[in-house]
């Protein structure tokens, strides 16, 4: 059964700040990887998405890559703003639908 | 429509009565699936769709729950005899393949059973 983990479960930095958020998963056979922003009481905001034949993708601050054999991923986000706060969420799709971790919550402290 | 909408938004009702949630998918998405986001649970998998069949149920937690999907578009979830533990905010996606397509989600519907 596939299992996600997300670490820290909780992260707060200055303004500025470049950080990296940690996602690992039991199961290589995977199809994707994808990473969502949630917001407060809102739904989930796809930020990148990894094919398994891929190694990185990159979108403006944010850059995630994947190493499929080890079963781990990583979300650089580079000069954190305050608008970045939120929680994110890695999920995997292999046999079944996504799997989802618990998230990291992040505070950007202007 | 732009993307996939949920209703309703919100939903308080008392333990023990039925409650039916809507999701409309992206035009064209032959995919849907059903998630639970529980306050301190994460993110858990309930049912999926291609086309009008629902391939894994495995995530339903229980005979009270239920979905449907007609026409290969809307799909309702329904679940009876509501308990507290059925609180939650219940998310749609679509997506126009399964495997690897990526998934798009709707608002989501927060339900309050009371």
């Amino acid at each position: 059964k596939q299992e996600v983990t997300q670490i820290p479960a909780a992260l707060s930095v200055p303004e500025g700040e470049n950080l990296v958020l940690n996602c690992s998963f039991t199961d290589s056979a995977i199809y994707n990887l994808q990473w969502f922003r949630q917001d407060p009481g809102k739904g989930l905001t796809s930020l990148l998405l990894i094919q398994s034949s891929q190694r990185e993708q990159t979108s403006g601050r944010l850059n995630a890559s994947l190493d499929k054999s080890s079963g781990r991923s990583t979300l650089y986000i580079a000069a954190s703003q305050p608008g970045d706060s939120a929680t994110y969420l890695c999920a995997v799709t292999g046999n079944t639908p996504l799997v989802f971790g618990k998230g990291t919550r992040l505070s950007v402290i202007a | 429509g732009a993307g996939v909408s949920q209703s309703p938004s919100n939903k308080v009702t008392e333990k023990g009565k039925d409650v039916e949630l809507r999701c409309d998918p992206i035009s064209g998405h032959t995919a849907l699936y059903w998630y639970r986001q529980s306050l301190g649970q994460g993110l858990e998998f309930l049912i999926y769709f291609q086309g009008n069949s629902a391939p894994d149920k495995s995530g339903l937690p229980s005979d009270r729950f239920s979905a449907e999907r007609t026409g290969g578009s809307v799909s309702t979830l329904t679940i009876q005899r509501t308990q507290q533990e059925d609180s939650a905010v219940y998310l749609c996606a679509s997506s126009s393949g399964t495997g690897d397509y990526e998934q798009y989600f709707g608002p989501g519907t927060r339900l309050t059973v009371t």
